[in-house]
């Protein structure tokens, strides 16, 4: 099945400065990578999302990469803030099913 | 609409009692999910269905642990008996697997503390 590593576990950047967290995966034939935001004590929520025949997907400050000859997909955020402040985990959709398997996450830590 | 509806949002009770969670997930998604969050484990998927069918339940940690969905709009996980290893978040997701959105969408999740 499915594998999906994430890294780093922790990471903590200044504000405005950018962040950048990298998920592999496993399955070949996976071919739908969200991320999910997760803020305190709050639900995981979508914030992007790329497929498999897309390279690279921008919206605002959030972009991600995907490379699927590696089977690795990146999340950039650029001139961070305090409230980019939460967990972020990536994801793997395997194709033609329903199972989406998760990253560890990484929690993100934004200094003002 | 009101997204994913969860109950009860926090349920506290002694080892050993059933525990029963609740969701209802968006109308017209036909897919569910239930996971577990913890700091060790990270964010574990129980077991989905589609369309009321349970079509992987491969997560689910023991025989202890049952899930339902009688129909498009309920579905429960039950613990009998709980143990104080099963304290963690419980998240119930729901989307729509048809089309080109795969997005799920969260409850706010059940914190589960079994004592």
């Amino acid at each position: 099945g499915e594998n999906v590593e994430q890294h780093p576990s922790t990471l903590s950047v200044q504000e405005g400065d950018s962040a950048v967290i990298k998920c592999t995966y496993s399955d070949s034939a996976s071919n739908y990578f969200p991320w999910y935001k997760q803020e305190l004590g709050k639900r995981p929520q979508l914030i992007i999302d790329i497929r498999s025949n897309v390279g690279e997907k921008k919206d605002q400050r959030i972009a991600v990469t995907l490379n699927k000859t590696a089977k690795h997909f990146s999340l950039h955020i650029t001139e961070t803030q305090p409230e980019d402040s939460a967990v972020y985990f990536c994801a793997a959709k395997e194709t033609g099913g329903f199972k989406t398997i998760f990253g560890a996450g990484t929690r993100l830590f934004v200094k003002a | 609409d009101a997204g994913v509806i969860q109950s009860p949002r926090h349920e506290v009770t002694e080892m050993g009692q059933e525990v029963t969670l609740r969701c209802k997930p968006i109308s017209g998604h036909n897919s569910l999910f239930w996971y577990r969050q913890t700091m060790m484990r990270g964010l574990e998927l129980l077991i989905y269905f589609n369309n009321n069918v349970p079509i992987d339940d491969s997560g689910m940690p023991e025989d202890r642990f049952s899930a339902k969905m009688p129909n498009a709009s309920f579905s429960t996980l039950k613990i009998q008996p709980s143990e104080p290893r099963d304290s963690a978040v419980y998240f119930c997701a729901s989307s729509r697997t048809t089309g080109a959105n795969y997005e799920q969408y969260f409850g706010p999740g059940t914190r589960l503390t079994v004592t």
